[in-house]
């Protein structure tokens, strides 16, 4: 497809469980951003990667929370012993370069019970 | 703290009349402004921006207005339509670190156009 796909769209996780979220960005994007959004909130930034530099991981809320983008495509965030409040939206975004516009995948939707 | 505040969880016009869409800022680091919309189940698409040296950005039926002495900005819409429906968030970031690099979002405001 053309735009931001992520997968899975809708992941069930058992507290203590690691998981792992897939982005495939738009073709030729170079920057990638990674967002959490809960329930009733805006989306909260959580990493960037320019190709497969991760310039900025000054949003993830702790050291169970990793992001890779190892070829400068494809990027993977991954969680590891899973809780509660980890259960939300995670969007991932990419864009043609810095400072221009960021288009954002359907998200994947994380429960942790 | 939240740096960026959609004070109004939702907002109901009627199809035809003008929407404003308010939201303030708290962090003068902010130089670069952008509205996003969201329909349920997927992600928010860009709608329109406004650096900080302007006051007013006009895309088709969406304007949004800066007003830095008070750090407020607001997305018009005009004529509202049923397709408009949809939650609208504020987002904003500063252009020394790359306009687009990393955003500050509000809570949103959910946006309904009664026909």
């Amino acid at each position: 497809g053309a735009g931001v796909s992520q997968s899975p769209r809708y992941k069930v996780a058992k507290r203590g469980q690691d998981v792992a979220l897939r982005c495939d960005p738009i073709s030729g994007h170079v920057s990638l951003f990674w967002y959490q959004q809960a329930l009733g909130q805006g989306p909260e930034f959580l990493t960037y990667f320019q190709n497969e530099a991760q310039l900025d991981k000054s949003g993830l809320p702790s050291d169970r929370f990793f992001a890779e983008r190892p070829e400068g495509s494809v990027s993977t965030l991954k969680i590891q012993r899973t809780q509660q409040e980890d259960s939300a939206v995670y969007l991932c975004a990419s864009s043609p370069s810095l400072g221009n516009t960021i288009y954002f995948g359907e998200g994947s939707w994380l429960t942790v019970v | 703290d939240q740096q960026v505040k959609q004070n109004s969880p939702s907002l109901s016009v009627q199809e035809g009349r003008i929407s404003i869409l308010n939201c303030d800022y708290t962090n003068s680091m902010f130089d670069y402004f952008l509205w996003y919309k969201k329909y349920p189940a997927e992600g928010p698409t860009f709608l329109i921006s406004i650096s900080s040296i302007k006051d007013k950005n006009e895309d088709g039926r969406f304007t949004v207005f800066l007003n830095k002495s008070a750090k407020h900005l607001s997305l018009h819409i005009v004529p509202s339509q049923p397709g408009d429906s949809a939650v609208y968030f504020c987002a904003a970031s500063s252009l020394l670190t790359g306009a687009n690099s990393k955003l500050t979002f509000g809570k949103g405001i959910t946006l309904s156009v009664r026909p």
